[in-house]
C-alpha cells in the first residue's frame, strides 16, 4: 500500500521556522517528485513546492519561495518543508502528496493526512 | 500561472439525483486535469485524472469530460456518501494549479 505521512506541525510565532517531514513507503520513491500541499481553513487547495526523484531540481509556488526549502532523503525515504519567516497567511493545513507522472507534473496520489501549522504570536 | 475556475460555488442536491460540476482553465492545459473529492475533516481523493479516466476504486457513477479549456465532473446518481467538497487541478505546467471547489450538500 502507498503511504504518506506528515509530522512536525504545530503553533510558530511570526517570523519563526518550522521543520516539517513526510514519511513514504509503498513505492519506489527516488523515482516520482514529491509535492507539499497547503489548505486553510475554508479554501481550496494551494501548492506549495515539489522537488524531483533524485532531488536536484525544485520548485515553489511564489508565495514562498526564498522563505521555505524543500528537500529529501532517498535512503529513509522522506520528505522535508523548512519554513522559515512564517507569516500569518501560512496559517494552513499541510499536505504531503506523491506525484504520478515521471518527467512532468501530474496528479497528486495519495495525500496524507495532513499536518496542521498555525502562525499566531 | 494557470487559473482554475470552478462553478457553481454550491450544489444543494437530494440523494438520486444527476449533477455536474463545471472547470474552466485560463489558458489550455490539454487533457491534463484531475478531480478530487473531499470530505470534511479528511484530506482529498483522486477521482479522474486525465479529464475523463476514473482512479482505482472509484465508482462509474463519476464521470469526466471536457479538454482544452472546458472540464465537467458528472455524477449519474448522487449518493449519501458523494457529499462534499470538489476540487479540479491543473497539471499541465508547474505552477499545477487547483480550482476553489464545490461543495455539494444535502437539499
Amino acid at each position: 500500500e502507498v503511504l504518506v505521512v506528515e509530522s512536525g506541525g504545530g503553533l510558530v510565532q511570526p517570523g519563526g521556522s518550522l521543520r516539517l517531514s513526510c514519511a513514504a513507503s509503498g513505492f519506489t520513491f527516488n523515482t516520482y517528485v514529491m509535492n507539499w500541499v497547503r489548505q486553510a481553513a475554508g479554501k481550496g487547495p494551494e501548492w506549495v513546492s515539489g522537488i524531483s526523484g533524485s532531488g536536484r531540481r525544485t520548485f515553489y509556488a511564489d508565495s514562498v519561495k526564498g522563505r521555505f526549502t524543500i528537500s529529501r532523503d532517498n535512503s529513509k525515504e522522506m520528505v522535508y518543508l523548512q519554513m522559515d519567516g512564517v507569516r500569518d497567511d501560512d496559517t494552513a493545513v499541510y499536505y504531503c502528496a506523491k506525484d504520478t507522472r515521471i518527467g512532468a507534473p501530474g496528479w497528486f496520489d495519495p495525500w496524507g493526512q495532513g499536518t496542521l501549522v498555525t502562525v499566531s504570536s | 500561472e494557470i487559473v482554475m475556475t470552478q462553478s457553481p460555488a454550491t450544489l444543494s442536491l437530494s440523494p438520486g439525483e444527476r449533477a455536474t460540476v463545471s472547470c474552466r482553465a485560463s489558458q489550455s492545459v490539454g487533457s491534463n486535469l484531475a478531480w478530487y473529492h473531499q470530505k470534511s475533516g479528511q484530506s482529498p481523493r483522486l477521482l479522474i485524472y486525465g479529464a475523463s479516466t476514473r482512479a482505482t476504486g472509484i465508482p462509474a457513477r463519476f464521470s469526466g469530460s471536457g479538454s482544452g479549456t472546458e472540464f465537467t465532473l458528472t455524477f449519474s446518481s448522487l449518493q449519501s456518501e458523494d457529499f462534499g467538497d470538489y476540487y479540479c487541478q491543473q497539471y499541465n505546467d508547474w505552477p499545477v494549479t487547483f480550482g476553489g471547489g464545490t461543495k455539494v450538500q444535502i437539499k
